[in-house]
């Protein structure tokens, strides 16, 4: 079974542009959450979403965006892009129920490095 | 303070020794996380837990919800075992949202 894959792996924008990151989630997996990771800040839960809602929202601004499709492929979009948006953006998958609690173990991919410069 | 705290933020050690990581949180949980990460490298859930102990090869999860507090165990460590490993909580609530740790980094020398 393929792994979660996140496209592209690197990314170079200038402030000010925007940009869109996508997930493909393992087969069968219908939720997918978004996560940012800096050295400062350590790994900060951005959105998470089940069956094309969204269901869950960290506390990022709303520059910070996100979506999923009926085949459970997601993006997730930053606009206006600000130097402070430079991390690694990682999402994962996981087998998730109808209810709102999500405690399936998660499956990650191996991240989207995006530079601002 | 943080909803989950991690220690020690550094830990070195000889290969063949017995390691302890511990996390603490100050929210209600439906779930913990154990996550490592290598340098460079993706993420790869180790386990989760929402009660008791977990084992698998080497590695030992332990979590008592009434002290609020996990452990992650890692029994005749080896190099390889060099990595970051993160506590992550889900809490319960009207939101469910994943709170992590600043991550442990673990040095195991041969």
């Amino acid at each position: 079974k393929a792994g979660v894959t996140q496209t592209p792996r690197y990314l170079i924008k200038t402030r000010g542009q925007q940009v869109t990151l996508s997930c493909s989630p393992i087969s069968g997996h219908r939720s997918v959450s978004w996560y940012q990771q800096t050295p400062g800040q350590g790994l900060q839960f951005l959105f998470e979403y089940f069956s094309e809602t969204q269901r869950n929202k960290g506390n990022f601004p709303g520059r910070f965006s996100g979506r999923q499709f009926s085949n459970s492929r997601s993006e997730m979009n930053v606009s206006t892009l600000e130097l402070g948006d430079s991390a690694l953006y990682l999402c994962a998958s996981s087998l998730a129920n109808q209810g709102t609690s999500n405690n399936s173990p998660l499956h990650f991919g191996n991240g989207t490095r995006l530079t601002v410069t | 303070k943080n909803e989950v705290e991690q220690s020690p933020q550094n830990l070195t050690a000889q290969e063949g020794e017995f390691i302890t990581i511990n996390c603490s949180y100050s929210v209600g949980i439906s779930a913990l996380h154990w996550l490592q990460q290598h340098p460079g490298g993706g993420i790869v859930s180790l386990f989760m837990l929402s009660s008791g102990k977990k084992k698998h090869g080497r590695l030992i999860a332990t979590i008592n919800i009434q002290e609020k507090h996990s452990s992650l165990h890692i029994t005749a460590s080896h190099p390889r075992d060099s990595a970051v490993y993160i506590c992550a909580v889900r809490s319960r609530g009207s939101n469910y949202k994943l709170t992590f740790g600043k991550g442990t980094l673990l040095t195991v020398n041969p």
